[in-house]
């Protein structure tokens, strides 16, 4: 496609439960990452894909964050046993190696 | 890391008017962005200037990256550029964003 896609674009779940967020990075870009924007505030880091090197961890928040990147495109976040505090925007950017950042519209979760 | 300060954090202006956006930096960068997110939430992005001074329409972005500050210039406001302006910079493998400078043009 054109640009970045994610999915779901909206996501209400319960507390403890795990959710898969999906997105599908501009075609070619080689670089993959994820942010979240929690209500009100700017965007923080999260992990970072660059081709098949391994991938930066270093602003995921806890051991229930995890995400892969299959086949060098598509990428899944999954967050296990969701808190209310990880009610946020999560988005996705997608770039060629060092260049300039493309966002997706984002996945809006809602944890109850 | 690295620190990126926006200001002003707010800003009311009358359609029409003109208006500068400022966001200072800590360290030198890789490259610097500028985007708006708009109401619905999306990142559009509206320059990537790690340096020198470029020009799109009534915007325009200037970067000293020796002095570590860079300026959005908004001409002739429209109701339509209302929302949140967000500098970020790359000084590794990701973008670190201001605080933001929350836009409210009233017609």
């Amino acid at each position: 496609g054109a640009g970045v896609s994610q999915s779901p674009s909206n996501k209400v779940t319960e507390k403890g439960k795990d959710v898969e967020l999906r997105c599908d990075p501009i075609s070619g870009h080689t670089a993959l990452y994820w942010y979240r924007q929690s209500l009100g505030q700017g965007l923080e880091f999260l992990i970072y894909f660059q081709g098949n090197s391994a991938p930066d961890k270093s602003g995921l928040p806890s051991d229930r964050f995890s995400a892969e990147r299959t086949g060098g495109s598509v990428s899944t976040l999954t967050i296990q046993r969701t808190q209310q505090e990880d009610s946020a925007v999560y988005l996705c950017a997608s770039t060629r190696a060092g260049g300039e950042q493309f966002f997706g519209p984002g996945t809006r979760l809602t944890v109850l | 890391g690295i620190q990126v300060e926006q200001s002003p954090p707010d800003l009311i202006l009358q359609e029409g008017a003109n208006s500068t956006l400022r966001c200072n930096f800590s360290d030198s960068v890789n490259n610097l962005q500028w985007f708006h997110q708009n109401p619905w939430g999306q990142l559009i992005n509206l320059f990537y200037i790690p340096s020198g001074t470029k020009q799109n329409g009534r915007l325009s972005a200037t970067t000293v990256a020796t002095e570590r500050y860079s300026l959005l210039y908004i001409s002739s406001s429209q109701t339509t550029d209302s929302g949140v302006y967000f500098c970020a910079l790359n000084a590794g493998n990701m973008l670190t964003f201001g605080g933001g400078t929350r836009l409210m043009v009233k017609p």
